[in-house]
């Protein structure tokens, strides 16, 4: 079955460490995203990726950084600049790279809830 | 102002009622409009497209209304299984790079 697997489930960050969350994805969708979403809030975009070897910073980068080396795969690294990591991970592709007038459905991973020791 | 604001609730309704939802968002410009379900924990799934002519599925009718700048959904005769947080989404500003704003989600409680 395609889908979009995020890993892990549950993820502990210790104070000045970088971690990093999994997303891979065997539906051969050009677009990526990684949201943020904390208690009672929507979703906030942090990066996104519309192609291999390209990304763009949504709308909190900071803290945050991404690669996207393969088309497959989309991981999000939460470095110890990010003072407020603990949320909820949802990591997101779309077949179109998002352009206007296409398919914008998003498909999402079943997210990683971060939290800080 | 937020680009997309919903009444957060929680919206506590007995089985068999009628409830509707409202979704405002600030960019004229925006073309795309969703509707998300989201329960507790798990990930958002696409409940309906929202066009212009306004659209139904089932139980579930979703419109548009462009000069007003809202969207809404009505759910009839509620079932407990629809108890979840129902997010508004639009394509946002950049719409060339498919980015879309969500709301922070409207929470349905349906009672027995």
């Amino acid at each position: 079955d395609g889908g979009i697997t995020q890993s892990p489930k549950y993820l502990f960050r210790k104070e000045g460490q970088n971690v990093t969350l999994s997303c891979e994805q065997n539906l051969n969708h050009d677009a990526m995203y990684w949201y943020r979403q904390d208690p009672g809030q929507g979703l906030r975009l942090i990066y996104y990726s519309q192609i291999v070897n390209d990304f763009q910073k949504g709308d909190i980068a900071e803290g945050y950084s991404v690669s996207r080396e393969k088309k497959e795969s989309f991981p999000l690294t939460v470095t110890s600049a990010q003072k407020n990591p603990t949320a909820f991970y949802l990591c997101a592709s779309n077949p179109d790279r998002g352009a206007v007038g296409t398919n914008e459905k998003l498909f999402f991973g079943s997210g990683t809830q971060l939290s800080v020791l | 102002r937020k680009e997309v604001e919903q009444d957060p609730g929680p919206f506590n309704v007995p089985e068999g009622a009628t409830v509707a939802f409202n979704c405002t968002y600030s960019n004229s410009a925006s073309q795309s409009f969703f509707w998300y379900r989201q329960d507790c924990r798990k990930e958002p799934k696409l409940l309906m497209s929202v066009y212009s002519s306004g659209n139904e599925d089932g139980r579930f009718t979703a419109q548009l209304n462009r000069a007003s700048q809202y969207i809404s959904l009505l759910i009839r005769d509620s079932k407990l299984s629809d108890s979840a947080t129902y997010l508004c989404v639009v394509n946002g500003r950049s719409s060339n790079t498919g980015k879309l704003i969500f709301g922070q989600g409207t929470t349905l409680q349906v009672k027995p």
